[in-house]
């Protein structure tokens, strides 16, 4: 059963720094590109980062509003996947889903999420 | 950014009632699309992926169409449990972005 875990969430003053760590199991995660999804409190999904698989040199993509703030990676030897949160705002306060890229779509969609984990930028 | 627009945002039904949800992007996206539902504090369910191909395990009473701008998710006998939000999603180029949401209540 494909199992996404993640952690790390909790409240920041606006400017700090958090790192969250999503813990996969299941399948073969190092085949598997991996994505960031966000959702603002009563609002819908927003796309954060991915990162693709080692065949494809672990490239990485993220929203403009993360560029330069967000950091992504994966450390295929623990099936694990982290996201770097820097400078952080106010508006960055979210659930912060961990979802696997589907292979089937070529990798256009995301076919397992993350339970989340909620992060407050307040202070 | 390419955008997509959901309509309606809100949808009232009863069960058993055909439902279609509407998503139109800014510009052609070919048949890159995906629809997912969500549930109250729950995380979002791939139903549809490459605009009509149906995940596994989805039921078939949900059914997807459309290429190019416009697309459309539609649920032909509305059943208790998929009152729900449902997004559209593109990744024809990135940024990945999502429509604002389709939220499916009982009358």
């Amino acid at each position: 059963e494909v199992q996404l875990v993640e952690s790390g969430g909790g409240l920041v003053q606006p400017g700090g720094s958090l790192r969250l760590s999503c813990a996969a199991s299941g399948f073969t995660f190092s085949d598997h590109y991996m994505d960031w999804v966000r959702q603002a409190p009563g609002k819908g999904l927003e796309w954060v980062a991915r990162i693709r698989n080692k065949g494809q040199r672990y490239t990485t993509e993220y929203a403009a509003s993360v560029k330069g703030r967000f950091s992504i990676s994966r450390d295929d030897s623990k099936n694990s996947l982290d996201l770097q949160m820097n400078s952080l705002k106010t508006e960055d306060t979210a659930v912060y889903f961990c979802a696997r890229g589907h292979y089937n779509s070529g990798w256009r969609d995301l076919d397992y999420w993350g339970q989340g984990t909620l992060v407050t930028i307040s202070s | 950014d390419i955008q997509l627009t959901q309509s309606p945002s809100f949808l009232s039904a009863s069960v058993g009632d055909r439902v279609t949800i509407t998503c139109r992007a800014s510009q052609g996206i070919s048949s890159y699309l995906a629809w997912y539902q969500q549930k109250p504090g729950k995380a979002p369910k791939l139903l549809i992926y490459a605009a009509s191909t149906l995940q596994s395990g989805v039921p078939s009473r949900f059914s997807g169409s459309g290429s190019g701008t416009e697309f459309t998710l539609t649920i032909s006998s509305l059943q208790p449990e998929d009152f729900a939000t449902y997004y559209c999603q593109q990744l024809n180029t990135y940024p990945v972005t999502f429509g604002g949401g389709t939220k499916v209540e009982i009358k």
